[in-house]
């Protein structure tokens, strides 16, 4: 079976940094991606970790550790577009992905 | 190249009626896929292929077919529609399918209404 925990909003100030935390639990867990969803769209790649560690693209950093069933996006220098949805999504070796209710980030002025 | 293009965007139905959305893509991707997304839950796949004349049931399938008579098509059909059916549907796609760390290209989704 598969389980993903994430919080569902976190609210941040203008050109601060956010961590989403993601606890899963996926039979057969193969890697795991990371997609930013706005309001009325469709979501959107952000990352994909399969290996232990920090993946860094830009702005956006991703952290896998396979051990905990943990993983982690970091978002610095926020910027208002930034305002979206984070969906924490695990794949399994089937290919099989569980999309979460994902995490609502809201950026204020 | 217009990625995954959805269509319609919008629609609205009556309880019983049959519609198809359509779905096609322009990056040669053999796995397509079908979701349906309800407000404060995760995406559900409905059904996929992982090539044409292949294709498998999802998480959600009831009162849904589809078919992959061409790679770039993928139509979802709705047999009977029903007001639980009413959501947002997404077509996805990937080049070699999510296993193998490929990315799913999203359409810009259908909302669809079921009074």
């Amino acid at each position: 079976g598969q389980n993903i925990d994430q919080p569902t909003e976190m609210t941040a100030t203008e050109g601060a940094i956010v961590q989403i935390n993601c606890t899963y639990q996926t039979s057969g867990f193969n890697g795991l991606f990371w997609y930013q969803q706005h309001a009325g769209e469709a979501p959107t790649f952000l990352s994909y970790n399969v290996l232990d560690g920090l993946e860094e693209k830009g702005r956006f950093s991703s952290f896998l550790s396979r051990s905990k069933g943990y993983s982690y996006l970091l978002l610095k220098e926020l910027q208002m577009k930034d305002s979206a949805s984070y969906l924490c999504v695990p794949t399994d070796s089937w290919g099989k992905l569980q999309f979460g209710a994902g995490t609502q980030v809201v950026v204020t002025p | 190249n217009a990625g995954v293009t959805q269509t319609p965007k919008f629609q609205v139905l009556k309880t019983g009626q049959s519609m198809t959305l359509q779905c096609a893509q322009d990056m040669n991707h053999e796995y397509m896929s079908w979701y349906r997304q309800d407000p404060g839950m995760g995406l559900r796949l409905i059904h996929y292929s992982v090539g044409a004349g292949i294709t498998d049931q999802g998480e959600v399938p009831n009162g849904y077919n589809v078919s992959r008579s061409t790679t770039e098509d993928f139509p979802l059909r709705l047999l009977s529609a029903a007001p639980s059916q009413t959501s947002v549907y997404f077509c996805a796609s990937s080049s070699i399918g999510t296993a193998n760390n490929s990315p799913l290209h999203f359409g810009n989704g259908t909302r669809l209404t079921v009074t």
